[in-house]
């Protein structure tokens, strides 16, 4: 079955201690993303990878790391984690043939 | 930077009436253009796409979506909705390699 996962699905910490948020596929996909959605905001675009060793900005990368290092993980790192980072986030993979996007089903974060 | 505006925020119709969620867009380039399905505690779910070809496109559950490249517009629409399309509707856009999305729109469907 095609999946996207994604570790931890809720998780609640504090203000300047590293975390990660894990994301995974079994699609072979090139492209991956991660996005966070605010109410009344949608979806906004935090970084995306068109392949391996390969990692761009989004709209909104301030306060974010990725790292690319195979082609089914695609980690978020938020290294000194503020509470304007508390968000529903989501890793989603894209497939080159049909442009479908496929979303993991969400982390949500509360930074106190 | 691009943006995706869908005008309502909040769209509630009764049952079995017709229903359009309106997208507009502001490339001047070319686009692919989404409709995703949000339903509670859920991740998104691609209802229908446009990359190229006819500009009327059907998607899942008896939806379908017009592109109109003078308005820059998308708009959803489905002839007869039910309890179950109840959700949270997301228009999306794709510039080169980027996507962006609409604030929403979240469907109410009244018995």
């Amino acid at each position: 079955e095609a999946q996207v996962t994604q570790n931890p699905r809720y998780l609640i910490t504090v203000t300047g201690k590293k975390l990660t948020v894990t994301c995974s596929q079994n699609m072979n996909h090139e492209y991956m993303s991660w996005y966070r959605q605010d109410p009344g905001l949608g979806l906004r675009q935090i970084y995306y990878s068109m392949n391996v060793e390969v990692t761009d900005k989004g709209d909104v990368p301030e306060g974010y790391k990725v790292s690319r290092k195979e082609k089914r993980n695609f980690p978020l790192i938020l290294e000194s984690p503020s509470p304007n980072q508390t968000s529903l986030y989501f890793c989603a993979t894209v497939s080159s043939n049909s442009y479908e996007q496929y979303f993991g089903p969400g982390t949500r974060l509360t930074v106190t | 930077a691009q943006s995706v505006t869908q005008l309502d925020s909040q769209v509630p119709v009764f049952e079995e009436a017709p229903v359009e969620l309106r997208c507009n867009y502001s490339s001047s380039v070319s686009v692919y253009l989404f409709w995703y399905v949000q339903y509670p505690n859920q991740g998104l779910q691609l209802l229908l796409k446009y990359l190229s070809g006819s500009t009327l496109v059907k998607g899942i559950n008896g939806f379908e979506a017009e592109f109109n490249k003078s308005q820059t517009s998308f708009h959803l629409r489905k002839p007869s909705v039910h309890i179950s399309d109840t959700a949270e509707y997301f228009c999306a856009v794709s510039v080169g390699n980027q996507f962006y999305f609409g604030t929403g729109t979240s469907l109410t469907v009244i018995p």
